[in-house]
């Protein structure tokens, strides 16, 4: 069965600090990548997806992450945070013969202090 | 336009107690998941529709949970016998369709609290 792992569970960053977000998952072959954002009392919104050609990935909000598929990992990128950014980020893998479900990591919950 | 709804927003219900949660997809999306996310974790996968009938429902922990989708749109998440192990936040999306180019939207979710 698929599984995702995120290794930072809890991040603190000050404004204008880059940010990187790990995430490796453990079935190869097809599959599509997720990652997904919940800013505090809100529901799980989409940052950026993967499902083919460019493996550097750009999505809203300055966000971009990069699939290496030698490596099963799908990090999450932004050059310069902003306290805006505080919420909780998921990724997300679909496919490799785990159906059209999504199978989450365990997320990583980033404070950026002001 | 209007997202994803689930209600209630938070339920609150004792043990052995008999539930259900209900999700409205978006209008058209044909697709619809249940997943359930505890504390600390991300969501876990329960159940998939497609239309009106299950396509997968690998997920749902054991025969206690059950979910219907009668017309193709909304749907209700059971849980008999509730236990306190079940308190999570239920969590919907849709999809426009099945296929994996399709994002999946999710609703707010119900908090499920068994006393």
């Amino acid at each position: 069965a698929q599984s995702v792992s995120q290794h930072n569970h809890h991040v603190i960053l000050s404004e204008a600090a880059s940010l990187e977000l790990g995430c490796n998952y453990s079935y190869g072959g097809t599959v599509n990548l997720f990652w997904y954002v919940q800013y505090p009392g809100q529901h799980l919104q989409l940052l950026l997806k993967y499902f083919s050609g460019d493996p550097l990935v750009k999505g809203i909000k300055g966000f971009e992450a990069e699939f290496i598929k030698s490596k099963f990992s799908f990090n999450l990128r932004k050059p310069s945070v902003q306290w805006s950014d505080t919420a909780e980020y998921f990724c997300a893998v679909r496919g490799g013969n785990a159906g059209n479900m999504l199978t989450f990591g365990g997320g990583t919950r980033l404070m950026v202090k002001p | 336009g209007a997202g994803v709804s689930q209600t209630p927003s938070n339920k609150v219900t004792e043990k052995g107690k008999y539930v259900e949660l209900r999700c409205d997809p978006i209008s058209g999306h044909t697709a619809l998941y249940w997943y359930r996310q505890s504390l600390g974790q991300g969501p876990e996968f329960l159940i998939y529709f497609q239309g009106t009938g299950a396509a997968d429902d690998s997920g749902l922990p054991n025969d206690r949970f059950f979910a219907v989708r009668p017309e193709g749109s909304v749907s209700t998440l059971k849980i008999q016998r509730t236990e306190r192990g079940d308190s999570a936040v239920y969590l919907c999306a849709s999809s426009l369709g099945g296929e994996s180019s399709y994002e999946q939207y999710f609703g707010p979710g119900t908090r499920l609290t068994v006393t």
